[in-house]
């Protein structure tokens, strides 16, 4: 089962608007951390978030984590056409050494 | 070049037959990892390995078997191919060192078993 599952499946936007994409999880986590598909490509790291850290961000990346409501979200703001992927959460579990645990993502279409 | 590569980048094989999965890295990572992604699902985990002469399986193991051959080369085979496994695969290493919690993916080997 999957540890992370991300909302919406899918969103579509306007260039220029803001996408908003939400991760929850099931249990008790080290870290939580969002990565980037291109259509059938590899992923990309983009951010990581301790447990202990509430907010962060990487350019026009802004994630937030709420540990008592197990659950993370993603803000790209100024959105453009290249934006256009799927985006995953994935999440690296206490006791499970480095192993990450991923959601079933959100596709971003983000129209010119 | 590309840290992390595999090849083949794709492959069409039939049913019952030996598969061979090759993934090489020059990042000098000693974490490696095997991961397999179905259409408009995320990454499950197949097997990983720490350092070379480590194996772990993963979530999904069954029908599948790895050798780390050395710090850079991992290799993923299926023994004997079935439709299900038709899927695309992804290796993926880190450092358990600097960035150890972040992972660093090839560019996947879409596998189609007729």
């Amino acid at each position: 089962s999957q540890q992370g599952e991300e909302d919406p499946q899918a969103l579509s936007i306007q260039e220029g608007e803001n996408a908003t994409m939400n991760c929850s999880y099931k249990t008790s986590i080290n870290n939580l951390q969002w990565y980037r598909q291109n259509s059938g490509r590899g992923l990309v790291h983009l951010i990581l978030i301790r447990s202990n850290e509430r907010e962060k961000h990487s350019g026009r990346l802004r994630v937030t984590l709420d540990t008592s409501k197990k659950s993370s979200s993603l803000l790209i703001t100024a959105s453009r056409a290249a934006d256009t992927a799927s985006y995953f959460c994935a999440t690296d579990r206490h006791n499970a050494g480095n192993m990450l645990t991923f959601g079933g993502g959100t596709r971003l279409m983000v129209k010119p | 070049d590309a840290d992390v590569t595999q090849t083949p980048r794709n492959r069409i094989t039939k049913t019952g037959k030996r598969i061979m999965l090759e993934c090489s890295q020059t990042k000098g990572h000693d974490r490696m990892y095997w991961y397999r992604q179905d259409p408009g699902l995320g990454l499950r985990l197949i097997y990983y390995s720490f350092d070379v002469k480590d194996i772990n399986k993963g979530e999904i193991s069954d029908g599948y078997s790895v050798s780390r051959q050395a710090q850079a080369k991992f290799s993923l085979s299926l023994e004997s191919a079935i439709p299900n496994q038709t899927a695309l695969y992804f290796c993926a290493t880190s450092d358990s060192g600097g960035t150890g919690d972040t992972q660093y993916f090839g560019p996947g080997t879409r596998l189609t078993v007729l």
